[in-house]
């Protein structure tokens, strides 16, 4: 069964360094999203893109967040500043239509910021 | 900004009983709510879903109904199996305002015990 894989698992950084969370989502999908849960609280929209655009994002993607699809698989999410409360499980979803109930997610990436 | 609340965040069965899981929301503009499953170290999984059209939407043990009045929706499992055991994540979104936008309650830990 298809399925959405993001890299790393786990990633360590210190408060003011880039990261990019990297995801591939399921290769006929059009519709991409990134979602945060920082612990103990709850699965938070962050952006949606689709067709090479942001379509929405949340007030929590400042522009301190950026969203890329490089090639034809990878949809990457960086920080360019990461501070202490981006420390969160980061969740990549996708969907092939748009629909919310379409959205599969992947298993997420832990980011601490330290 | 508490749109969609859960108020239990855990609940413990015995296996063979009946679960039910607990959702409130408050915006009156969401018109779809979902129930996603989530286990340790795993995206959120999509469960069952139903339109504000409909008060009632059954699939296998799972039943999910819908007081709009109350704005309440509820997660039935019957009968409630180990493997149900995780974190129940209720879901809403404003499929009329043209968003796949999920907002998300902070979760209920299901644990069924054989």
């Amino acid at each position: 069964e298809p399925e959405v894989t993001q890299t790393p698992s786990h990633q360590v950084t210190q408060m003011g360094q880039e990261v990019i969370l990297r995801c591939v989502p399921i290769s006929n999908h059009l519709y991409f999203y990134w979602y945060r849960q920082i612990l103990g609280q709850k699965v938070e929209f962050l952006v949606s893109f689709y067709n090479n655009e942001i379509s929405e994002k949340s007030e929590i993607f400042d522009d301190q967040f950026s969203v890329e699809r490089p090639d034809g698989s990878n949809f990457t999410l960086k920080i360019r500043s990461t501070k202490l409360e981006d420390s969160a499980m980061y969740f990549c979803a996708s969907s092939e239509v748009d629909r919310g109930d379409e959205q599969f997610f992947g298993p997420g990436t832990r980011l601490t910021v330290l | 900004d508490q749109q969609v609340k859960q108020n239990s965040p855990s609940l413990s069965v015995q296996e063979g009983r009946i679960s039910i899981l607990n959702c409130d929301y408050t915006n009156s503009m969401f018109d779809y709510f979902l129930w996603y499953k989530k286990y340790p170290a795993e995206g959120p999984t999509f469960l069952i879903s139903i339109s504000s059209i409909k008060d009632k939407n059954e699939d296998g043990r799972f039943t999910v109904f819908l007081n709009k009045s109350a704005k309440h929706l509820s997660l039935h499992i019957v009968p409630s199996q180990p493997g149900d055991s995780a974190v129940y994540f209720c879901a809403a979104l404003n499929y009329g305002g043209a968003t796949n936008k999920l907002i998300f309650g902070t979760g209920t830990l299901l644990a069924v015990q054989p």
